[in-house]
Parts: structure tokens; sequence; C-alpha cells
């Protein structure tokens, strides 16, 4: 299976500050169609992920733009501008282009 | 707005059986990719099993650690996803979630397995 790697596992950030998640996969994740499907998602306390990335850099609907993806191959980022309460969690890089993975998870905290 | 309810969960004996279902409702399942993801307490996300579309050849795929004891089936005539999980482990212990694709999750069911 494709490992994803995150990095760092736990980021307190203060708010209003940007914050930055690595995700480093194992294998190239561009698909024989020529996309790349790498998603992030987001999950807070005692909820299920919701998604907030798709394909590397689209975000999907009602994610406030302050979140963006970017990266290639096998080397992803997350990237928020400004964060907020209510960005507490953890983010999770998950592939699909090979059998389904996620990274750990990176818990991200306000200071 | 797309609506997933899962159910089923609950306390099992090692070895045991359970079977959870997944009610769908919002878009059309019958072209859905449907997949079981899982979390035990406390810990990270696993993809678990997956059944495509009647249109995407209608196939089952299992991960390593579930794979010859879950069943994954689906009645598009319901838009129900079901999981029927077998020869039940501790290491099973997880939140189970119904996802469409990767889009949509439900709130998810817990199955504790424990003497």
């Amino acid at each position: 299976d494709v490992v994803m790697t995150q990095s760092p596992l736990s980021l307190p950030v203060t708010l209003g500050q940007p914050a930055s998640i690595s995700c480093k996969s194992s294998q190239s994740l561009v698909y024989s169609d020529g996309n790349t499907y790498l998603n992030w998602f987001q999950q807070r306390p005692g909820q299920p992920p919701r998604r907030l990335i798709y394909k590397v850099s689209n975000r999907d609907s009602g994610v406030p733009d302050r979140f963006s993806g970017s990266g290639s191959g096998t080397d992803f980022t997350l990237k928020i501008s400004r964060v907020e309460a209510e960005d507490v969690g953890v983010y999770y890089c998950m592939q699909g282009t090979h059998w389904p993975t996620f990274g750990q998870g990176t818990r991200l905290e306000i200071k | 707005e797309v609506q997933l309810v899962e159910s089923g969960g609950g306390l099992v004996k090692p070895g045991g059986s359970l079977r959870l279902s997944c009610v769908a409702s919002g878009f059309t399942f019958s072209n859905a990719w449907m997949n079981w993801v899982r979390q035990a307490p406390g810990k990270g996300l696993e993809w678990i099993g997956r059944f495509k579309s009647k249109a995407d050849g209608g196939t089952t795929d299992y991960a390593a650690p579930v794979k010859g004891r879950f069943i994954i089936s689906r009645d598009d005539s319901k838009n129900t996803l079901y999981l029927q999980m077998n020869s039940l482990k501790s290491e099973d212990t997880a939140v189970y979630y119904c996802a469409m694709g990767s889009t949509s999750w439900g709130q998810g069911t817990m199955v504790t397995v424990s003497s």
C-alpha cells in the first residue's frame, strides 16, 4: 500500500497566523488518466471527516478560501492562510490513486 | 442534500458477527461508488472496502485486514449499503463510516468487540 507521511503531527498555531501541513507519498499519485487523486480532510472533535480539498488543489463547496492545497507527484501541502478557532481539529491527507490510504493526521490546536 | 445514516453498531464478542447498514439519500445511489472507512478509538482513518457502481463493474475490494471476513453488499432499490462483519476481533473495534466516494460521510456507528 502507498504510505502517506504527514508532518508535523502536532501544529500549535496562534489565531490569525498561517499554518502549513506537509504530506508525502511513497509512490507517485499521478493516475493513468493524468489526474492526481490527493484529498485533504478536516475532522473536528466528535465529528466525521469532512473533505476540504480534492485532486490536490480544488476546494469543496462551502470550504473557506483561506484553505488551499498544492503539490505534485509525491509532495503535497495544505495551507491555512489565517487560522480561526473553528479550524481546530485533525487534518488528514488521503490518496485515491492507488488503494486509498490516509496520512497519520496532524492535530491543529490554538496556541 | 446528501445524507448517509449508518446503523447496526454495538457490542459483540470476539468471533461474533454484526451487520451494519447505511441508508443514503440526496443523490443517485446506484451511480455511486460506496465505501466503508473505520477509525479505531483515538486513531486515524482506515479505508476498509468499497463497492463500485454497476456501471463501473459492480465489484468489491477490501483492505487486507478485513479480506475474507467482511462482505460489502448494496441494494440499489433501497439506497442501502451493507457491511457484514464476521469472525470479529478486538482490533476491529472502531467507528465505522459509510462514504459516498470521498465526498460525503455519515456520522458513523460504533462497533466494540470485547468479551
